[in-house]
């Protein structure tokens, strides 16, 4: 089945620290690829998408994604966290229009 | 108001009680989704409608029903509920990028 993973439910960094959060997804496939961000108490913001092209993509708050099908990974990073970033981060998958899996997030914090 | 907008946004009820959620998109979106969202799990998608069909029964519980009345509009009905249905409930919709737009969702607690 199809699914996507998420390493590490709680990544801590400093403040200015490199920010890399883990996706793995499965599927022979290349599926189209989103990472949301859950500020508490809110709904999911979509950070950025990879559909096709580029493979480095760009997104809101300074984040990206590379998407490397070799590795069926879409890992998220930010060269220089701030305390605003501190949220949950989920990765997904889309295989078509109704099917998005998700994965089980993980919390980022980020230490004064 | 723009976006996807869920009511209510806190909801307390009792396993005997009857309750609905409410979610409206003003995106001109085809698609609509219910997610369920429990600490510490994946989201869950529960129920998914095109152009106002029911597309998707992700194996629901009938004592969740969705109701979708047009596009920009969906329910979701509630009766008879268990305390383990207490989680936050996320609405969404979609064009055929399958780029969803979330709600604030809302929080239900079943006592």
């Amino acid at each position: 089945a199809q699914s996507v993973t998420q390493l590490g439910s709680h990544v801590s960094v400093s403040e200015g620290a490199l920010v890399l959060l883990r996706c793995n997804y499965s599927s022979s496939v290349p599926p189209y690829l989103f990472w949301y961000v859950q500020y508490p108490n809110q709904g999911l913001q979509l950070l950025l998408k990879y559909t096709t092209g580029a493979t480095l993509v760009k997104g809101i708050n300074g984040f990206e994604a590379e998407f490397k099908k070799s590795e069926t990974s879409f890992h998220l990073t930010k060269p220089s966290a701030h305390m605003s970033d501190a949220a949950e981060y989920f990765c997904a998958a889309g295989y078509n229009n109704n099917d998005m899996r998700f994965g089980a997030g993980t919390r980022l914090t980020v230490k004064p | 108001e723009t976006g996807v907008t869920q009511t209510p946004r806190h909801l307390v009820m009792g396993m005997t009680n009857k309750k609905s959620l409410k979610c409206e998109q003003h995106l001109g979106h085809n698609a609509m989704y219910w997610y369920k969202q429990s600490a510490k799990k994946p989201l869950e998608l529960m129920f998914v409608y095109n152009f106002k069909e029911q597309t998707e029964n992700n194996s629901v519980p009938s004592r969740f029903s969705p109701e979708c009345p047009n596009s920009s509009h969906l329910f979701l009905h509630l009766h008879t509920l268990q305390p383990e249905d207490s989680a936050l409930y996320l609405c969404a919709s979609s064009q055929l990028t399958g780029e969803l737009f979330f709600g604030e969702g809302s929080r239900l607690t079943v006592l």
